[in-house]
């Protein structure tokens, strides 16, 4: 099993500041590396799939980037509504999704 | 628009099976593979298995071979998740997800379902 680990667990910024998050594979999963929202009492929401392309409807702040096995999402300028958890999904070789990143407001 | 919709929560007791469903709306039912993922309280999600709406072929995660089955009906545009041998370890949120080439969209809203005694 491809395990992902995502750092930090816990991020704390204020609006406007630049989020960086980041997940690594134990093992190469090319660019099948999706990043998803989820607040809390909702369902997951895709932001990023393939490591780089955005999702429908998904503003530009959000970005990602990597292959392989290291993987970075970042939101450029921090808005209210996206202080939330945000998971990595990979589906190389079966499927797995990575520990969680909490962004919380500082 | 696409949406899935799931059924409402359950309660059951160790040891019981539960049921679960997933109505899709909005697209071509057989185009698409629907997964199954839970959370439980403060966990990450976990995925559990797939049906090939098409053609009705499963996978499962080991960890949950022997245990779960998913199967579908086309006619009513559901799928549906059955786990088995409940104990309280599965207390969680399942969701159903549609699987577009590699990633998921959208997902259900939800099911949570409660193993207590």
């Amino acid at each position: 099993e491809i395990v992902l680990t995502q750092s930090p667990a816990t991020l704390s910024l204020s609006p406007g500041e630049r989020a960086t998050l980041s997940c690594r594979a134990s093992q190469s999963v090319s660019d099948y590396l999706a990043w998803y929202q989820q607040k809390p009492g909702q369902a997951p929401r895709v932001l990023i799939y393939d490591a780089s392309n955005r999702a429908t409807g998904i503003p530009a702040r959000f970005s990602g980037s990597g292959s392989g096995t290291d993987f970075t999402l970042t939101i450029s300028s921090l808005e209210p509504e996206d202080f939330a958890v945000y998971y990595c999904q990979q589906r190389s070789i079966w499927l797995t999704f990575g520990g969680g990143t909490k962004v919380e407001i500082k | 628009q696409v949406q899935l919709v799931q059924s409402g929560a359950e309660v059951k007791k160790p040891g019981a099976s539960v049921k679960l469903s997933c109505k899709a709306s909005g697209y071509t039912f057989t185009n698409y593979a629907i997964h199954w993922v839970r959370q439980a309280p403060g966990q990450r999600l976990e995925w559990m298995g797939y049906i090939n709406a098409a053609i009705g072929d499963t996978k499962y995660s080991q960890k949950f071979q022997g245990r779960v089955t998913i199967t579908r009906d086309t006619s009513a545009r559901t799928a549906y998740m059955e786990l088995s041998s409940l104990r309280s370890e599965d207390t969680a949120v399942y969701y159903c997800a549609r699987e577009v080439l590699r990633w998921f969209d959208p997902w259900g809203q939800g099911t949570l379902v409660t193993v207590s005694s």
